[in-house]
This record gives C-alpha cells, sequence and structure tokens, in this order.
C-alpha cells in the first residue's frame, strides 16, 4: 500500500466549476501536509501548505482531517491555466525528505 | 537567480554505459534531493544529502551513486544503466529538512529525460 494515495483522475471540468480533490496517508506519524501543482513536462512547485484549522488561498481551499488521515484540495471557478497535476505531499515524522503521492490529474476545459 | 539547474536536460543511453547527471542550486540551501518520476509512481526518492560531504540513500538507491563535494551541487550517476532506469529525473534542493518544524519548501529542476535503450 502507498504511503500517500490520490485519485489519478483525470478529473474533467468545465469552466468555473468547482472541483475537490483528496488524498489518503496511512503513516499517523505524518505532521506537516502540502499541495505541490505540477504542469505537463515541468517541474512540481509548491502551491500550498496544509494547516490543521484550513487555510485558504484565492480560490483554492485546503483543509486537513487528521482523524480520517486525509487532505482535500478545492478549486472554486476553475481557469483553464488551473489544468495540471496536483501531487499530495506529506513530511512523516523521523524522515528526512518529503514523500510524495502520485498526483492527481486536472483538464479544465472551456 | 537561476534557482536549481539540471545538466543535461535529455540524453539516451546504450544499457551497461554510464553516466552523470548534474544539480547545482544558487540559494545556500543545505538540503538537496535527487528523485525520479515515472508514470502512475509520482516522485521517488533516489538519494538525497544534508550538506556539503554528506549522502544518505531514499527509497529507491540501487543503480546510483552520488556525491555532494560542494555545497551547490549534488552529483547523481549511473555506473552501468538499465532500461528500467528509463525515467525523468528530478533534483530539489530546500534550506531545512523535513525534519525541522515549518515550512521546507522544496524547489525542484526542470528536470533531466533519460533514456536507457
Amino acid at each position: 500500500r502507498k504511503e500517500v494515495e490520490q485519485d489519478p483522475g483525470p478529473f474533467n471540468v468545465p469552466e468555473g466549476a468547482t472541483v475537490a480533490f483528496n488524498c489518503t496517508y496511512s503513516n499517523s506519524a505524518s505532521q506537516s501536509f502540502f499541495w505541490y501543482r505540477q504542469d505537463c513536462r515541468k517541474e512540481p512547485k509548491l502551491l500550498m501548505s496544509v494547516y490543521s484549522s484550513g487555510n485558504e488561498d484565492g480560490r483554492f481551499t485546503a483543509q486537513l482531517n487528521r482523524a480520517s488521515q486525509y487532505i482535500s484540495l478545492l478549486i472554486r471557478d476553475s481557469k483553464l491555466s488551473d489544468s495540471a497535476t496536483y501531487l499530495c505531499v506529506v513530511n512523516i515524522a523521523g524522515r528526512r525528505a518529503l514523500t510524495f503521492g502520485s498526483g492527481t490529474r486536472l483538464q479544465v476545459q472551456p | 537567480n537561476a534557482g536549481v539547474t539540471q545538466t543535461p536536460k535529455f540524453r539516451v543511453l546504450k544499457t551497461g554505459q554510464s553516466m552523470t547527471l548534474l544539480c547545482a542550486q544558487d540559494m545556500n540551501h543545505e538540503y538537496m534531493y535527487w528523485y525520479r518520476q515515472d508514470p502512475g509512481m509520482g516522485l521517488r526518492l533516489i538519494h538525497y544529502s544534508v550538506g556539503e560531504g554528506t549522502t544518505a540513500k531514499g527509497e529507491v538507491p540501487d543503480g546510483y551513486n552520488v556525491s555532494r563535494l560542494k555545497k551547490q551541487n549534488f552529483l547523481l550517476g549511473l555506473e552501468s544503466a538499465a532500461p528500467s532506469q528509463t525515467s525523468v529525473y528530478f533534483c530539489a534542493s530546500s534550506h531545512m529538512g523535513a525534519r525541522s518544524s515549518g515550512a521546507n519548501v522544496l524547489t525542484f529542476g526542470a528536470g533531466s529525460r533519460l533514456t536507457v535503450l
């Protein structure tokens, strides 16, 4: 079982739609959480950190549910430029490096 | 600022050949990492370094060696390339390691696409 699981998608949504992705993690020692964005054939870039109380950055909202061991990313009013793969990233206690999920692909259509 | 620079961007090798991927960062970061990315597998950690002169194994280290002789450079070597090493390789660096509290943002290079025939 992968330590960080994501639905690979693709999620095909029209412009203006609201879309949500979930990510589950198996290691209860996970301490901090992030969403990275990766455009096709490009490198991953940090989208946002995920805080326990939930946090928002413009059209993006991230939430953490420690009891059920999942995090979510909500994108409101989707833009064509949001088309990308969204990587769920977890910092597991005791490890020197972050652990990546395999990503969820989003395709926003006109 | 260049950030993290990887060379070469593309390479085709024959089975058994050797090569070195170079990663250079100009942000004075202590931590550097090499990941490989394969379809459906996500990013998997090959080796990492917590400072100049140190290296450690990650999740998938077999078939690779690394060196960090200078703080700004992290080299990934393939001694005898195999088709299973066909992948996209990403180098990344961070100011703090994952054990540190607070955000430890990774800055990635643009990737190196390696094909082993």
